[in-house]
């Protein structure tokens, strides 16, 4: 079955430490997305990619990193530098035509104790 | 600036009853509109999208929304709610490189 696989579903880390977030898809897409949900405000965009090897940065990328080495993998760093990380995040890919639809992953839930 | 507003934060309704969940969006041009679908814990599904033509759309588990530019609005509605629609719904717009922007969710409640 082609989707979206995030692991863990659930990562506890100690303040301070890097995390870094699983992000796989068999869709073929070209692009993928990472978001953050926190309650009462939807989904905020982190990083974007539209092409394997070029990520540009979303709204609220302060903190983050991500990587696009591979066109089915798309890992997400939280780092230490993220002063409220605690969230759950989100990744979707899409062909990355215009307007196409975006398939979510079953996301991950970070807490940062 | 694209945005998305969702006015209503929390909606409860009885099973059976019919359902509306209001989104307004500021665009330019003319919107791709999205609506998905989140249970608990869960990630997104899509129920339905708008790129053009008909202004009214049809989408999964038997809801439809509206596109009405005069208004701005692109409400979703489902005639008969079931309790297995309790959940959290999401309306976004597509701005440039294909990224959405989400509004802020609604919560839908479904009493017996």
């Amino acid at each position: 079955d082609g989707g979206i696989t995030q692991s863990p579903k659930y990562l506890f880390r100690k303040e301070g430490q890097n995390v870094t977030l699983s992000c796989e898809q068999n869709l073929n897409h070209d692009a993928m997305y990472w978001y953050r949900q926190d309650p009462g405000q939807g989904l905020r965009l982190i990083y974007y990619s539209q092409i394997v090897n070029d990520f540009q940065k979303g709204d609220i990328a302060e903190g983050y990193s991500v990587s696009r080495e591979k066109k089915e993998s798309f890992p997400l760093t939280v780092t230490s530098a993220q002063k409220n990380p605690t969230a759950f995040y989100l990744c979707a890919s899409s062909t990355g035509l215009g307007g196409d639809t975006q398939y979510f992953g079953p996301g991950t839930r970070l807490t940062v104790l | 600036a694209q945005s998305v507003t969702q006015p209503d934060i929390h909606i409860t309704v009885s099973e059976g009853a019919s359902l509306e969940l209001r989104c307004n969006y500021s665009y330019g041009a003319t919107p791709y509109l999205f609506w998905y679908v989140q249970s608990p814990g869960q990630g997104l599904q899509l129920l339905l999208k708008y790129f053009s033509g008909d202004t009214l759309v049809q989408g999964i588990k038997g809801f439809e929304a509206e596109f009405k530019r005069s208004q701005s609005s692109f409400n979703l509605r489902k005639p008969s709610v079931h309790w297995s629609d309790a959940a959290e719904y999401f309306c976004a717009v597509a701005r440039g490189a294909n990224n959405l922007f989400f509004g802020t969710g609604t919560r839908l409640t479904v009493i017996p």
